[in-house]
């Protein structure tokens, strides 16, 4: 089955850190440029970082960068987001998600949450 | 920095079509051509629907259309059914990625 599972989302403490993790199944990982995107309680997507195929491009919204850390291990069929200096507005729904070709995300995760408050 | 506004809400009738606009405030009108359209049920992953402005992923309904004018795209659902009641987002892809804050449809 072609899917994105996430993993690692967690109660953490302003300041603290994690690592998200998102298994691909079912499509050859390798190919794709991947992407997490998050949603906060109560408001919308905002995308939070890229990943070409090759890994020459990485892209970070500027709310996170400095803090976190996008990586993949084709072998393992995963791609990571490294999380520090976490902040309570960083509380959200986690996604990973997939982009082929076209400029779109076309396959996604159920997401996993992430909660920083002390 | 691009801004992409969409109403908060719209609602219809079962059988009816509704449209949701996506409206680009940025000086890079030139980007706005990667728009992309995402359905959200809470809890859900999040699902493509319309890409590259009017393109459809296999699978999705021909119910769902888009369209773009100007700086402003649009997404028209057709035949409303109840399991279309979700959120929706548009999304511009060209460079940096923006999403809209989301339109709430309410299928009445």
């Amino acid at each position: 089955e072609v899917q994105l599972v996430e993993s690692g989302g967690d109660l953490v403490k302003p300041g603290g850190s994690l690592r998200l993790s998102c298994a691909a199944s079912g499509f050859p990982f390798s190919s794709y440029h991947m992407n997490w995107v998050r949603q906060a309680p109560g408001k919308g997507l905002e995308w939070v970082s890229s990943i070409s195929n090759s890994r020459n491009y990485i892209n970070y919204a500027d709310s996170v960068k400095g803090r976190f850390t996008i990586s993949r291990d084709d072998a393992k069929n995963s791609l990571y987001l490294q999380m520090n200096s976490l902040r309570a507005e960083d509380t959200a729904i986690y996604y990973c998600a997939r982009v082929p070709g076209t400029r779109a995300f076309d396959l996604w995760g159920r997401g996993t949450l992430v909660t920083v408050s002390s | 920095q691009s801004a992409l506004t969409q109403p908060r809400s719209v609602s219809g009738s079962p059988g009816q079509s509704v449209s949701v606009s996506c409206t680009e405030t940025s000086s890079d009108v030139g980007g706005y051509s990667y728009v992309s359209w995402y359905q959200h049920h809470p809890g859900k992953a999040p699902k493509l629907m319309i890409y590259d402005v009017s393109k459809r992923p296999s699978g999705v309904p021909d119910r769902f259309s888009g369209s773009k004018s100007g700086n402003t795209a649009s997404l028209t659902i057709s035949g409303l059914q109840a399991e279309d009641e979700a959120d929706y987002y548009c999304c511009s892809y060209a460079g940096s990625v923006v999403f809209g804050g989301g339109t709430k449809l309410t299928v009445l």
